[in-house]
Protein backbone atom coordinates (compact mmCIF):
# COMPACT_ATOMS: atom_id res chain seq x y z
CA UNK A 1 0.00 0.00 0.00
CA UNK A 2 1.52 3.36 -1.28
CA UNK A 3 -0.81 5.33 0.83
CA UNK A 4 -0.42 9.09 -0.15
CA UNK A 5 2.52 10.03 -2.55
CA UNK A 6 3.81 13.40 -3.38
CA UNK A 7 6.04 14.09 -6.11
CA UNK A 8 8.80 15.70 -6.68
CA UNK A 9 10.52 15.03 -2.86
CA UNK A 10 12.90 17.53 -3.61
CA UNK A 11 12.88 20.94 -6.14
CA UNK A 12 14.73 24.24 -6.32
CA UNK A 13 13.11 26.95 -8.14
CA UNK A 14 14.23 30.58 -9.13
CA UNK A 15 11.69 33.41 -8.04
CA UNK A 16 8.94 33.90 -10.34
CA UNK A 17 9.00 30.27 -11.83
CA UNK A 18 6.00 28.21 -11.81
CA UNK A 19 5.25 24.61 -10.65
CA UNK A 20 3.01 22.18 -9.76
CA UNK A 21 2.89 19.82 -6.73
CA UNK A 22 1.73 16.33 -7.47
CA UNK A 23 -0.48 14.20 -5.02
CA UNK A 24 -2.33 10.87 -5.19
CA UNK A 25 -3.84 8.79 -2.84
CA UNK A 26 -4.86 5.09 -3.32
CA UNK A 27 -7.24 4.78 -0.08
CA UNK A 28 -10.32 5.90 -1.91
CA UNK A 29 -10.45 8.36 0.62
CA UNK A 30 -12.85 11.53 0.06
CA UNK A 31 -11.09 14.16 1.36
CA UNK A 32 -7.99 15.99 0.21
CA UNK A 33 -5.68 18.53 1.77
CA UNK A 34 -2.62 20.46 1.31
CA UNK A 35 -0.08 21.48 4.05
CA UNK A 36 2.99 23.70 4.30
CA UNK A 37 4.86 23.46 7.47
CA UNK A 38 7.98 26.03 7.89
CA UNK A 39 10.85 25.68 10.44
CA UNK A 40 10.40 25.08 13.65
CA UNK A 41 6.25 25.25 13.05
CA UNK A 42 3.04 23.14 12.75
CA UNK A 43 1.68 22.62 10.11
CA UNK A 44 -0.87 25.09 8.27
CA UNK A 45 -3.36 24.64 6.08
CA UNK A 46 -3.23 26.34 2.48
CA UNK A 47 -6.12 24.43 0.77
CA UNK A 48 -8.62 21.25 0.95
CA UNK A 49 -11.05 19.43 -1.32
CA UNK A 50 -13.61 17.51 1.12
CA UNK A 51 -14.71 15.59 -2.05
CA UNK A 52 -14.21 15.08 -5.77
CA UNK A 53 -15.24 18.54 -7.24
CA UNK A 54 -15.14 21.00 -4.43
CA UNK A 55 -12.06 22.69 -3.12
CA UNK A 56 -11.82 25.42 -0.62
CA UNK A 57 -9.17 27.99 1.01
CA UNK A 58 -7.20 27.40 4.24
CA UNK A 59 -4.88 29.59 6.37
CA UNK A 60 -2.53 30.53 3.84
CA UNK A 61 -3.72 30.13 0.22
CA UNK A 62 -2.34 33.41 -1.47
CA UNK A 63 -0.12 32.58 -3.98
CA UNK A 64 -1.31 29.30 -4.68
CA UNK A 65 -3.90 27.45 -6.66
CA UNK A 66 -5.08 23.63 -6.47
CA UNK A 67 -7.01 21.10 -8.59
CA UNK A 68 -8.96 18.15 -7.42
CA UNK A 69 -8.38 16.34 -10.82
CA UNK A 70 -10.17 13.31 -9.88
CA UNK A 71 -10.97 11.21 -6.59
CA UNK A 72 -7.34 10.15 -6.24
CA UNK A 73 -5.15 13.50 -7.68
CA UNK A 74 -4.99 16.75 -5.82
CA UNK A 75 -2.41 18.95 -7.35
CA UNK A 76 -0.88 22.30 -5.74
CA UNK A 77 0.18 24.64 -8.33
CA UNK A 78 2.59 28.15 -7.57
CA UNK A 79 2.21 30.23 -10.66
CA UNK A 80 4.94 32.81 -9.60
CA UNK A 81 7.05 31.45 -6.74
CA UNK A 82 8.63 33.87 -4.37
CA UNK A 83 11.20 32.81 -1.55
CA UNK A 84 8.28 33.24 1.02
CA UNK A 85 7.05 29.83 -0.33
CA UNK A 86 10.35 28.22 1.03
CA UNK A 87 8.92 25.31 2.76
CA UNK A 88 7.67 21.58 3.13
CA UNK A 89 4.83 20.70 1.53
CA UNK A 90 2.53 17.85 2.70
CA UNK A 91 -0.55 16.37 1.15
CA UNK A 92 -3.06 14.44 2.94
CA UNK A 93 -5.96 12.36 2.85
CA UNK A 94 -8.99 11.20 4.82
CA UNK A 95 -12.12 9.65 4.43
CA UNK A 96 -14.45 12.41 5.36
CA UNK A 97 -13.75 15.34 7.53
CA UNK A 98 -13.23 14.98 10.84
CA UNK A 99 -11.77 11.68 10.31
CA UNK A 100 -7.74 11.01 10.67
CA UNK A 101 -5.67 12.33 7.88
CA UNK A 102 -2.93 10.42 6.69
CA UNK A 103 0.09 12.21 4.98
CA UNK A 104 2.61 11.98 2.20
CA UNK A 105 6.39 12.26 3.08
CA UNK A 106 6.45 15.89 1.76
CA UNK A 107 8.07 17.91 -0.99
CA UNK A 108 10.98 20.02 -0.17
CA UNK A 109 10.47 23.19 -2.10
CA UNK A 110 13.30 25.89 -1.94
CA UNK A 111 12.78 29.37 -3.69
CA UNK A 112 16.26 31.28 -4.22
CA UNK B 1 -10.10 31.17 14.58
CA UNK B 2 -9.06 28.43 16.40
CA UNK B 3 -5.37 28.60 18.37
CA UNK B 4 -3.45 25.41 19.37
CA UNK B 5 -0.67 25.73 22.04
CA UNK B 6 1.74 24.03 23.55
CA UNK B 7 2.89 24.18 27.50
CA UNK B 8 6.55 23.02 26.82
CA UNK B 9 8.74 23.07 23.44
CA UNK B 10 10.57 19.84 24.40
CA UNK B 11 10.62 16.71 26.80
CA UNK B 12 13.75 14.72 27.62
CA UNK B 13 12.44 11.08 29.41
CA UNK B 14 14.90 8.11 30.44
CA UNK B 15 13.65 4.78 28.59
CA UNK B 16 10.93 3.38 30.44
CA UNK B 17 9.65 6.20 32.00
CA UNK B 18 5.92 7.69 31.07
CA UNK B 19 5.87 10.65 29.08
CA UNK B 20 3.18 13.43 28.92
CA UNK B 21 3.02 16.02 26.51
CA UNK B 22 0.06 18.72 26.72
CA UNK B 23 -1.57 20.83 24.50
CA UNK B 24 -4.34 23.52 24.79
CA UNK B 25 -7.09 24.47 22.47
CA UNK B 26 -9.15 28.12 22.19
CA UNK B 27 -12.24 27.28 20.64
CA UNK B 28 -14.56 25.48 23.25
CA UNK B 29 -16.68 24.23 19.81
CA UNK B 30 -13.51 21.91 18.54
CA UNK B 31 -15.15 18.39 18.61
CA UNK B 32 -12.44 16.16 17.29
CA UNK B 33 -8.71 15.81 18.38
CA UNK B 34 -6.12 14.44 17.03
CA UNK B 35 -2.14 13.40 17.82
CA UNK B 36 0.53 12.98 15.41
CA UNK B 37 4.19 11.80 15.61
CA UNK B 38 6.67 13.05 13.22
CA UNK B 39 9.99 11.79 12.33
CA UNK B 40 12.81 13.78 10.66
CA UNK B 41 12.00 13.95 6.99
CA UNK B 42 9.06 11.75 7.40
CA UNK B 43 5.10 13.08 7.14
CA UNK B 44 3.16 13.27 10.18
CA UNK B 45 1.90 10.20 11.44
CA UNK B 46 -1.49 9.42 13.28
CA UNK B 47 -1.38 8.43 16.57
CA UNK B 48 -4.57 8.33 18.73
CA UNK B 49 -7.50 10.65 18.36
CA UNK B 50 -10.64 11.41 20.15
CA UNK B 51 -14.19 13.01 20.12
CA UNK B 52 -15.80 15.95 22.55
CA UNK B 53 -18.18 13.12 23.63
CA UNK B 54 -15.51 11.39 25.42
CA UNK B 55 -12.62 12.19 27.99
CA UNK B 56 -10.16 9.40 27.84
CA UNK B 57 -9.18 7.09 25.05
CA UNK B 58 -6.48 4.34 25.15
CA UNK B 59 -4.36 2.87 22.21
CA UNK B 60 -1.48 0.95 22.23
CA UNK B 61 1.33 2.40 25.09
CA UNK B 62 -1.03 6.32 24.46
CA UNK B 63 -3.58 7.28 26.13
CA UNK B 64 -5.33 10.78 25.71
CA UNK B 65 -7.11 12.60 27.74
CA UNK B 66 -9.23 15.76 27.14
CA UNK B 67 -10.39 18.21 29.74
CA UNK B 68 -12.97 20.24 27.87
CA UNK B 69 -13.73 22.45 30.61
CA UNK B 70 -10.27 24.06 30.67
CA UNK B 71 -9.62 23.03 26.86
CA UNK B 72 -6.81 21.29 27.41
CA UNK B 73 -5.27 18.02 25.84
CA UNK B 74 -2.87 15.16 26.62
CA UNK B 75 -1.00 12.33 25.30
CA UNK B 76 0.52 9.83 27.34
CA UNK B 77 3.02 7.39 26.28
CA UNK B 78 3.75 4.46 28.51
CA UNK B 79 7.39 3.04 28.92
CA UNK B 80 8.60 5.42 26.77
CA UNK B 81 11.41 3.59 24.20
CA UNK B 82 14.05 5.43 21.98
CA UNK B 83 11.91 4.54 18.95
CA UNK B 84 9.76 7.46 20.51
CA UNK B 85 12.04 10.19 20.04
CA UNK B 86 10.09 12.19 17.45
CA UNK B 87 8.07 15.69 17.36
CA UNK B 88 4.48 15.00 18.44
CA UNK B 89 1.77 17.45 17.28
CA UNK B 90 -1.52 18.18 18.73
CA UNK B 91 -4.32 19.08 15.74
CA UNK B 92 -7.82 20.14 17.04
CA UNK B 93 -11.06 20.37 14.35
CA UNK B 94 -14.60 21.42 14.71
CA UNK B 95 -17.28 24.47 14.82
CA UNK B 96 -16.58 27.15 11.87
CA UNK B 97 -13.13 25.29 10.95
CA UNK B 98 -15.16 22.35 10.03
CA UNK B 99 -13.23 19.95 8.18
CA UNK B 100 -9.73 22.10 9.24
CA UNK B 101 -7.27 20.34 11.38
CA UNK B 102 -5.14 23.10 13.32
CA UNK B 103 -2.00 22.12 14.20
CA UNK B 104 0.07 23.20 17.37
CA UNK B 105 3.74 24.01 16.67
CA UNK B 106 4.57 20.49 18.39
CA UNK B 107 6.63 19.27 21.22
CA UNK B 108 9.88 17.75 20.98
CA UNK B 109 10.21 14.26 22.32
CA UNK B 110 13.61 12.85 23.09
CA UNK B 111 13.94 9.68 24.97
CA UNK B 112 17.73 8.76 26.78
CA UNK B 113 18.54 4.60 26.90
Amino acid sequence: NAGVTQTPKFQVLKTGQSMTLQCAQDMNHNSMYWYRQDPGMGLRLIYYSASEGTTDKGEVPNGYNVSRLNKREFSLRLESAAPSQTSVYFCASSTHSNQPQHFGDGTRLSIL
Amino acid sequence: GESVGLHLPTLSVQEGDNSIINCAYSNSASDYFIWYKQESGKGPQFIIDIRSNMDKRQGQRVTVLLNKTVKHLSLQIAATQPGDSAVYFCAVEGGTSYGKLTFGQGTILTVHP
